[in-house]
């Protein structure tokens, strides 16, 4: 069975821009949650899509936004990028809601930098 | 709300036992879990303790108190290999969501 994808695996962006995340689960997995990952933070939950629906979501500003498709692969979106958003952004998937599961497969991750 | 508290970095050498600690917070609670991540890696699903006591799991065991919300993560005979960063991670809750606490770094040492 194949592992969580997400591309890209890396990217660059300018301030002011926007860039677009993808998240590919395990087949059959129908929770995803996104979370991003900085030195000295630890993992900050984003959000959690589940049968194309927001379930649940973090303490983020609106500029981080999500969706879930009808074959389980989601998207996160961040727009006007500041510099404070670089992380590694992290998606895991579940078959369950991420809370009803003891367990989460996470992706490689993308490491976004903003300069 | 919740929150998760483990010692940002432990040291131990090869062959030693190490324990890391967490200690939680949280409105309602189901379980805790415990993540490995590799430097540049993934965060792989070590261990899940949903019930007070020990569970072991070859050289890593985890142990949770539900009373004195607390639980950690036990290592024996480290091996290079170990060295990762660990995370323990709260699981369901009123907010049903799967919080992370910060992350210890372990190193471990010839």
């Amino acid at each position: 069975k194949a592992g969580v994808t997400q591309t890209p695996r890396y990217l660059i962006k300018t301030r002011g821009q926007q860039v677009t995340l993808s998240c590919s689960p395990i087949s059959g997995h129908r929770s995803v949650s996104w979370y991003q990952q900085t030195p000295g933070q630890g993992l900050q939950f984003l959000f959690e899509y589940f049968s194309e629906t927001q379930r649940n979501k973090g303490n983020f500003p609106g500029r981080f936004s999500g969706r879930q498709f009808s074959n389980s692969r989601s998207e996160m979106n961040v727009s006007t990028l500041e510099l404070g958003d670089s992380a590694l952004y992290l998606c895991a998937s579940s078959f369950q809601l991420a809370g009803d599961s003891y367990e989460q497969y996470f992706g490689p991750g993308t490491r976004l930098t903003v300069t | 709300g919740q929150s998760l508290e483990q010692p940002s970095e432990v040291t131990a050498v090869e062959g030693a036992i190490v324990q890391i600690n967490c200690t939680y917070q949280t409105s309602g609670f189901y379980g805790l879990s415990w993540y490995q991540q590799h430097d540049g890696g993934a965060p792989t699903f070590l261990s899940y303790n949903g019930l007070d006591g020990l569970e072991e799991t070859g050289r890593f065991s985890s142990f949770l108190s539900r009373s004195d919300s607390y639980g950690y993560l036990l290592l024996q005979e480290l091996q290079m290999k170990d060295s990762a960063s660990y995370f323990c991670a709260v699981y369901g809750g009123a907010t049903n969501k799967l919080i992370f606490g910060t992350g210890t770094l372990l190193a471990v040492q010839p």
